[in-house]
Order: C-alpha cells, then sequence, then structure tokens
C-alpha cells in the first residue's frame, strides 16, 4: 500500500541536542511538506519542497533543517537553536504543489519532547 | 492580512446532524480544504471548494460562499466514530495552505 510514514512516533531531547525527523512516502509525489502542530492553533508550515534537491522556508523555519536529496524523503532537523521544540511534527505530500486542488497526504506524525 | 476563524469546540448527539463553521480573510483565494483528524493520528482529507455552493459526499457535504468568506462542514447521522477535530485550511494566491486551530467535535450517545 502507498502512504507515507514518519518515524520515530516518539521522541525524547535533552536541551542542546539536534534530532532528525524521518519522512518517506512511496506515492511518487513531487512536493512534500513540514508542518508543526501545537494545541489551539492551526498547522503552521516549517518547510516544504516541490522538487528532489529544492526547498523553500515556511512560516516559521528558524532552528529547522531539512533536505530533499530524493525524492522518496524529506527529514526534518531540529536544531538547538529552535527556542521551542516540543511539538508535534506532521509530514505531508502532495502529487504537485502550485495547484489548487493540491491534496495532501499527511504522515502519522511525531512527537517530540524535550527535557 | 490572513486569518481563518473556526470554533473550538462543539458537542452534538448521535444520530443528529452538526454544522461546523469556518470564515476566512486571506489575500487571494485558492479553494478552501477541510481535513478530519482524530487525535494523536494523521489528518486526512474531507473535502475541496473552489466555487460556491454545496459538494456533498455521503454523510458529508461543504458548502462555500466566496463574497462571504465563509465555508461549514455540515455532517449528518453522526457516529461515534466522527469524534475528531476537523481543520479547515484556504489555500491563498501562492497555493500555500492557511490552517485554522481546528475544531474538536463531540459526539454523545
Amino acid at each position: 500500500d502507498g502512504g507515507i510514514t514518519q518515524s520515530p512516533k516518539y521522541l525524547f531531547r535533552k536541551e542542546g541536542q539536534n534530532v532528525t525527523l524521518s519522512c518517506e512516502q512511496n506515492l511518487n509525489h513531487d512536493a512534500m511538506y513540514w508542518y508543526r502542530q501545537d494545541p489551539g492553533q492551526g498547522l503552521r508550515l516549517i518547510y516544504y519542497s516541490q522538487i528532489v534537491n529544492d526547498f523553500q522556508k515556511g512560516d516559521i523555519a528558524e532552528g529547522y533543517s531539512v533536505s530533499r536529496e530524493k525524492k522518496e524523503s524529506f527529514p526534518l532537523t531540529v536544531t538547538s537553536a529552535q527556542k521551542n521544540p516540543t511539538a508535534f511534527y506532521l509530514c505531508a505530500s502532495s502529487i504537485t504543489g502550485g495547484t489548487g486542488a493540491n491534496v495532501l497526504t499527511f504522515g502519522a506524525g511525531s512527537r517530540l519532547t524535550v527535557l | 492580512g490572513q486569518n481563518i476563524d473556526q470554533p473550538t469546540e462543539m458537542t452534538a448527539t448521535e444520530g443528529a446532524i452538526v454544522q461546523i463553521n469556518c470564515t476566512y480573510q486571506t489575500s487571494g483565494f485558492n479553494g478552501l480544504f477541510w481535513y478530519q483528524q482524530h487525535a494523536g493520528e494523521a489528518p486526512t482529507f474531507l473535502s475541496y471548494n473552489v466555487l460556491d455552493g454545496l459538494e456533498e459526499k455521503g454523510r458529508f457535504s461543504s458548502f462555500l460562499s466566496r463574497s462571504k468568506g465563509y465555508s461549514y462542514l455540515l455532517l449528518k447521522e453522526l457516529q461515534m466514530k466522527d469524534s475528531a477535530s476537523y481543520l479547515c485550511a484556504d489555500m491563498d494566491s501562492n497555493y500555500q495552505l492557511i490552517w485554522g486551530a481546528g475544531t474538536k467535535l463531540i459526539i454523545k450517545p
């Protein structure tokens, strides 16, 4: 079955450590996205990529980094520069970006807690 | 500016009908989406409206009025499994989604 897989599901980190969240899709989608979800707030876009080897900052990119070396993979690194990293992180993909009926398929999410 | 509003929480009874409203104010508009998200899980796509009117899909329907910056999601014959958060998102002129905070729907027997 095609889908989008995030790992790990739960992750604990000490302050000052970088962590990398994995996102893999086998849907042959061109576009991939990382969102952050906090209680009482809408999803906020961290980074997105519409094509391999290219990505753009979203609304809250500071303290995060990404890479898109393969079409299937879009890992997110939460660096020590991110001041408030505890959150639920969602990866998503779509057939392509930049169109109207751009339906997103989401992964199950990764919950990061900073101790 | 960009702003999207929906109620924080709603309660309804199993078998009943509920309407979840969403208002938006964005610079440019390329469609309005509704997603369902069960607690701790991934959001899943429910509907997309880009033209005014009602789109019906089984027990769920979605309505859009572009002139009023208004949409609603209508859920009929409510089932316990419909207990979830419902996320409204509109697509701006750059084809980026602006998300509401979600409406938590509680279904009571």
